[in-house]
């Protein structure tokens, strides 16, 4: 069974600061990996999908990357704004089926 | 361009009584339909997943129904609600398996 785990669950920093979301998955056999951001009280918007043959997506001040050997996932963000702030979740689907499994989120907190 | 309805955006209903929840996308055919549910603090569960009109799958068993009349509607049902199906619904649909999945904006139920 594929499990999703993400570190830290909560992240605070300072505006401007270039920062680091960490995502780990069991099963190595996935046929993509997704992030997305949630606001609170909305739906998750999608922002970077990432197929397994892939090692990156970009874009604009994301960066995720993928190391599908080690079961891992990075998001990069860039110049952090107080508007990043959010709860960010990556998810992966598994090869056998049309299904995703989350992990459980890092919030994050920009500071002016 | 594509874009999903998820109605309503809150609901407040007794033990006891029905539900119905409906989502409805548009600007695309034939998509795979997703329901989840997020509870407070917890990550995302998936219940129900359509990959076409009358062909539902179920994930979880639970006192809840999904069912798909048309190609683009997917409808969320309880006969009966208990206080633990409070939580926030979520639909979701993509395109094919290797596209991003996309995300209404959720229903708010609490069950009193």
């Amino acid at each position: 069974k594929q499990e999703v785990t993400q570190i830290p669950a909560a992240l605070s920093v300072p505006e401007g600061e270039n920062l680091v979301l960490n995502c780990s998955f069991t099963d190595s056999a996935i046929y993509n990996l997704q992030w997305f951001r949630q606001d609170p009280g909305k739906g998750l918007t999608s922002l970077l999908l990432i197929q397994s043959s892939q090692r990156e997506q970009t874009s604009g001040r994301l960066n995720a990357s993928l190391d599908k050997s080690s079961g891992r996932s990075t998001l990069y963000i860039a110049a952090s704004q107080p508007g990043d702030s959010a709860t960010y979740l990556c998810a992966v689907k598994g090869t056998s089926g049309s299904r995703l499994t989350f992990g459980e989120g890092t919030q994050l907190t920009v500071n002016p | 361009s594509q874009t999903i309805h998820q109605w309503p955006a809150t609901l407040v209903q007794p033990v006891g009584s029905p539900l119905s929840l409906e989502c409805t996308v548009e600007g695309t055919s034939n998509p795979n339909l997703y329901w989840y549910r997020q509870a407070a603090g917890r990550g995302l569960q998936l219940l129900f997943y359509s990959v076409g009109i009358g062909q539902i799958s179920s994930e979880v068993p639970q006192n809840l129904s999904a069912s798909r009349p048309q190609d683009r509607q997917f409808i969320l049902s309880s006969k009966k609600l208990l206080l633990s199906d409070s939580g926030f619904y979520l639909c979701a649909w993509t395109q094919r398996r290797n596209s991003p999945l996309h995300f209404g904006n959720g229903t708010r139920l609490t069950v009193t």
